[in-house]
């Protein structure tokens, strides 16, 4: 069974652009979540999403953005970048909605440097 | 709103030495808890879970709810511990989970 799939693996914007990062859940996973990971401010809850819908969403400007299309796999963008949006943005999936079974199955990440 | 908090950025320990993790939760409803770990150049994993009570590579982790505390425990420490260990909180009948800052473990021979 394949794992979470980001792409792309590394990029370099400037400040100003924008950026689209990508996600494959695994196979037969409907929630898909995203993470700001930075040194300073560890793993930070970005939203989640669940059938195409962004059920929760953290503490995060409006600048971050999401979407999740019919086979489940997501997209994040950043508009407007910021220097201090450089970090390892990193994308989760698991099965079913909100069953206390589930965990969270990590994709290797997309590291974001802004220039 | 669920908060963790991991008091120790840092924690070295020799090999064989009893080792802690600390974890502190702040959430009025009924939490579920996790550790996830993540080896030098691998994913974030998840190591275990309350729910399960389960002992996964020697570790095992008691949910306190009266102290709200979630310490990650091993008794023996060894070298391949080494790693960036994650408390985790998941609201009860919800997939928004929240992670603590993270404690970097490092074993010493």
């Amino acid at each position: 069974k394949a794992g979470v799939t980001q792409t792309p693996r590394y990029l370099i914007k400037t400040r100003g652009q924008q950026v689209t990062l990508s996600c494959s859940p695994i196979s037969g996973h409907r929630s898909v979540s995203w993470y700001q990971q930075t040194p300073g401010q560890g793993l930070q809850f970005l939203f989640e999403y669940f059938s195409e819908t962004q059920r929760n969403k953290g503490n995060f400007p409006g600048r971050f953005s999401g979407r999740q299309f019919s086979n489940s796999r997501s997209e994040m963008n950043v508009s407007t970048l910021e220097l201090g949006d450089s970090a390892l943005y990193l994308c989760a999936s698991s099965p079913e909605g909100r069953s206390g079974a589930n965990v969270l199955t990590f994709g290797a990440g997309s590291r974001l440097t802004v220039l | 709103a669920q908060r963790v908090t991991q008091p120790e950025k840092l924690l070295s320990v020799f090999k064989g030495a009893p080792v802690e993790l600390k974890c502190n939760y702040s959430y009025s409803g009924s939490p579920e808890l996790f550790w996830y770990v993540q080896y030098s150049r691998q994913r974030l994993q998840l190591l275990l879970r309350h729910i399960s009570r389960e002992s996964i590579k020697g570790f095992t982790a008691d949910l306190n709810k009266g102290e709200t505390s979630f310490h990650l425990k091993k008794p023996f420490a060894q070298e391949e511990d080494s790693a960036m260990y994650y408390c985790a909180l998941r609201r009860y009948n919800n997939n928004d989970m929240r992670f603590g800052a993270g404690t970097r473990l490092t074993v010493k021979p």
